[in-house]
């Protein structure tokens, strides 16, 4: 069975902090591997990540994904409040289905940023 | 901003009653996928269609649970008769399909959170 999972499953920091967070994954077809920040609704998208070692980055977040090991990392630095949120980890192991992304989702990390 | 639709954002039942939830994808994207959400479970996925036809729904309960699209701008689940295990916070997502996925992320909605007394 593919799986996902994410640690730690909850973190609590002070605003300024760098935190990492991480996901590794069990999966028999991998094809990409997402993350998505859900504050009160909808997750909404930040990375997709293909190749090993390449990182993505956008502002203050960035990401990693090692093939070899079966993980990914996805760092946050000089945090602030509007980063508390819950951080989904997604693998897309898709098996057939050209042009589809068929997403298993890790447990989330809740993540707190106190002022 | 181009977003998913869904209806209702909320919904009440009593246990055995027929729940139809809604969603209106982005225009332009022909992947539509559901999603369930619980605290014990996470983010599971329940079914996905592609050019309104069904690909997956291997992670749906066949006898009670249903999924549709009626046309390219409306896609529906249906829970009939409701049980209060179904109570959960059910996702739309969509997203275009192509020759090349790698850059085409799923899109999702806000979410209808479903409670069956």
């Amino acid at each position: 069975e593919d799986k996902v999972v994410q640690s730690p499953l909850s973190l609590v920091v002070h605003e300024g902090d760098t935190v990492t967070l991480n996901c590794s994954y069990e999966v028999t077809n991998f094809r990409s591997l997402l993350w998505y920040k859900q504050e009160k609704k909808a997750p909404t998208f930040l990375f997709m990540l293909t190749s090993s070692g390449i990182e993505k980055k956008s502002g203050r977040l960035s990401s990693i994904l090692d093939k070899k090991e079966l993980f990914s990392i996805l760092n946050i630095t000089a945090t602030q409040t509007g980063d508390s949120a819950v951080y989904l980890c997604a693998v897309d192991c898709d098996t057939w289905v050209q042009g589809a992304q068929k997403l298993v989702f890790g447990q989330g990390t809740r993540l707190t940023i106190n002022p | 901003d181009a977003r998913v639709t869904q209806t209702p954002r909320d919904k009440v039942t009593e246990m055995g009653q027929e729940v139809t939830m809604r969603c209106q994808p982005i225009l332009g994207h022909n992947t539509v996928f559901w999603y369930r959400q619980t605290m014990m479970q996470g983010l599971e996925l329940l079914a996905y269609f592609r050019n309104r036809a069904p690909l997956d729904d291997s992670g749906m309960p066949k006898d009670r649970f249903s999924a549709e699209m009626p046309d390219a701008t409306l896609a529906t689940l249906k829970i009939q008769p409701s049980e209060p295990r179904d109570s959960a916070v059910y996702f739309c997502a969509s997203a275009p399909a192509g020759a090349t996925y790698s850059n085409q992320p799923q899109h999702f909605g806000d979410g209808t959170r479903l409670s069956i007394l």
